[in-house]
């Protein structure tokens, strides 16, 4: 069974920094793409970054460039999300997901949330 | 970016009821596009991705349907357990979610 346990969320001041961890089981984590989606309270769906099997490539949301950093480390079955400057919106539940032909496979979410 | 626009925002059936959910893209995305759904408290659920194919363990009352700008999710008789949120999400381009059609009971 895939399971998906994300780690790390709590309440942080604008402008600070978190780090999200995301452990996999179930699953041959090294061979897929992986994925952070995440979601504000009451709203919609937002894809925020992915990276590539071996690392070699990363992808990011504009709004999040320049912030948040995705890495992974296959021999640990983890993946990570480094979130700096944070902001008011970037509240949201941050979900761990495999990405195949879809979003199959998602952890069940790690709540951030920005205040002062 | 792609913009992916769904309707109705709201669709108030009875279990037993058909359910044709819409979802329409800003610019062509192939087949590139999945369906998701989503309960109150829980992770989504992908049902269908490359627009018709059926996510593993997702019943037959589930289908979709279309290609380029225009797709329909269609859940033939609602049972209780589908009063949800559904989201459609593209990946010809990125990666991009609709705003989401909630499924109530009326």
């Amino acid at each position: 069974e895939v399971q998906l346990v994300e780690s790390g969320g709590g309440l942080v001041q604008p402008g600070g920094s978190l780090r999200l961890s995301c452990a996999a089981s179930g699953v041959t984590f090294s061979r897929h793409w992986m994925s952070w989606v995440r979601q504000a309270p009451g709203k919609g769906l937002e894809w925020v970054a992915n990276i590539k099997p071996d690392g070699s490539e990363k992808y990011y949301v504009d709004s999040v460039k320049g912030r948040f950093t995705i890495s992974r480390d296959n021999a640990k079955n983890s993946l990570y999300l480094q979130m700096n400057s944070l902001r008011a919106e970037d509240t949201a539940v941050y979900y761990c997901v495999r990405q195949t032909e879809a979003f199959d496979f998602w952890g069940q979410g790690t709540m951030v949330i920005v205040s002062s | 970016e792609i913009v992916l626009t769904q309707s109705p925002a709201t669709l108030s059936l009875s279990p037993g009821e058909r359910a044709t959910l819409s979802c329409r893209a800003s610019q062509s995305v192939s087949s590139y596009l999945a369906w998701y759904q989503q309960k109150p408290g829980q992770a989504p659920r992908v049902l269908i991705y490359d627009a018709s194919n059926r996510a593993t363990g997702i019943p037959a009352r589930f289908s979709g349907s279309g290609s380029g700008t225009d797709f329909t999710l269609t859940i033939s008789s609602l049972e209780p357990e589908d009063f949800a949120v559904y989201y459609c999400q593209q990946r010809s381009n990125g990666f991009t979610f609709g705003p989401g059609t909630k499924v109530d009971i009326k």
